[in-house]
C-alpha cells in the first residue's frame, strides 16, 4: 500500500515557466514532508521541508505548500531552469517516539524542463 | 561540503554469497539510515541506528544486518544473496535522531547474478 503518491510519472515544462510538482499522503500520522531531487548515478539530494503545522514553506526558487486537510503538498519551482531537469521525490515522516524514524518515499515524478 | 560516503560504488555478487556495504556519515552526524532502492521503484528504508544502537526498522529482511561503529560509520551485511536483493542502496545521515532532514550519498549498486 503506497501511502505517498506522485500519480505523475512525469512533467514537461518549459524554461522561465513554473513547475508544479503534486504529492498525497493517506498516513495522517506523517508530521513532516520534504522534497529530493534526483540525479542518475546520484543520491537523492535534499531540497526543501515543511512540518505539519505549517502550510508553506519557501527557499529561494522552490516554495512547498501543505493542505492538511486534503493530505496534498506541492513543490512549485519558479523559474524552472534547464538544471532542474530530474527526478523528484515526496517522502514523509511520522514520528514513533524512538527517534531517527525512516522516511517514507513516493514513485518519483520525472521533471523535464524544455529549452 | 563533506558528503556522505559508500563503499564499493558497485558491487557484483552471484546468488547465496555475501556482501558487506560501507556508509560513512557526514562528519558530527551521529544517524545513519539505510535504504534500498528497486528499478524504477521508489527507496524503502530498512534500518536506521543512533548512537550505534538500531533506532528503527523498515522491511529489512532477517538475511540482512547492520551496525554502527564507534566513530559513527555503519556497514549493511547481506547474506544468501538472492537475484531480488538486486537493487541501489543508499545510506543517510542526520545530525541527531531527531532531524528530519537526511542527507543521502551516491549509493552502492549491487547486482546479483
Amino acid at each position: 500500500d503506497q501511502q505517498v503518491k506522485q500519480n505523475s510519472p512525469s512533467l514537461s515544462v518549459q524554461e522561465g515557466r513554473i513547475s508544479i510538482l503534486n504529492c498525497d499522503y493517506t498516513n495522517s500520522m506523517f508530521d513532516y514532508f520534504l522534497w529530493y531531487k534526483k540525479y542518475p548515478a546520484e543520491g537523492p539530494t535534499f531540497l526543501i521541508s515543511i512540518s505539519s503545522i505549517k502550510d508553506k514553506n519557501e527557499d529561494g526558487r522552490f516554495t512547498v505548500f501543505l493542505n492538511k486537510s486534503a493530505k496534498h503538498l506541492s513543490l512549485h519551482i519558479v523559474p524552472s531552469q534547464p538544471g532542474d531537469s530530474a527526478v523528484y521525490f515526496c517522502a514523509a515522516s511520522a514520528r514513533s517516539g524512538g527517534g531517527a524514524d525512516g522516511l517514507t518515499f513516493g514513485k518519483g515524478t520525472h521533471l523535464i524542463i524544455q529549452p | 561540503a563533506a558528503g556522505v560516503i559508500q563503499s564499493p560504488r558497485h558491487l557484483i555478487k552471484e546468488k547465496r554469497e555475501t556482501a558487506t556495504l560501507k556508509c560513512y556519515p557526514i562528519p558530527r552526524h551521529d544517524t545513519v539510515y539505510w535504504y534500498q532502492q528497486g528499478p524504477g521503484q521508489d527507496p524503502q528504508f530498512l534500518i536506521s541506528f543512533y548512537e550505534k544502537m538500531q533506532s528503527d526498522k523498515g522491511s529489512i529482511p532477517d538475511r540482512f544486518s547492520a551496525q554502527q561503529f564507534s566513530d559513527y560509520h555503519s556497514e549493511l551485511n547481506m547474506s544468501s544473496l538472492e537475484l531480488g536483493d538486486s537493487a541501489l542502496y543508499f545510506c543517510a545521515s542526520s545530525k541527531g535522531p531527531d532531524t528530519y532532514e537526511q542527507y543521502f550519498g551516491p549509493g552502492t549498486r549491487l547486482t546479483v547474478t
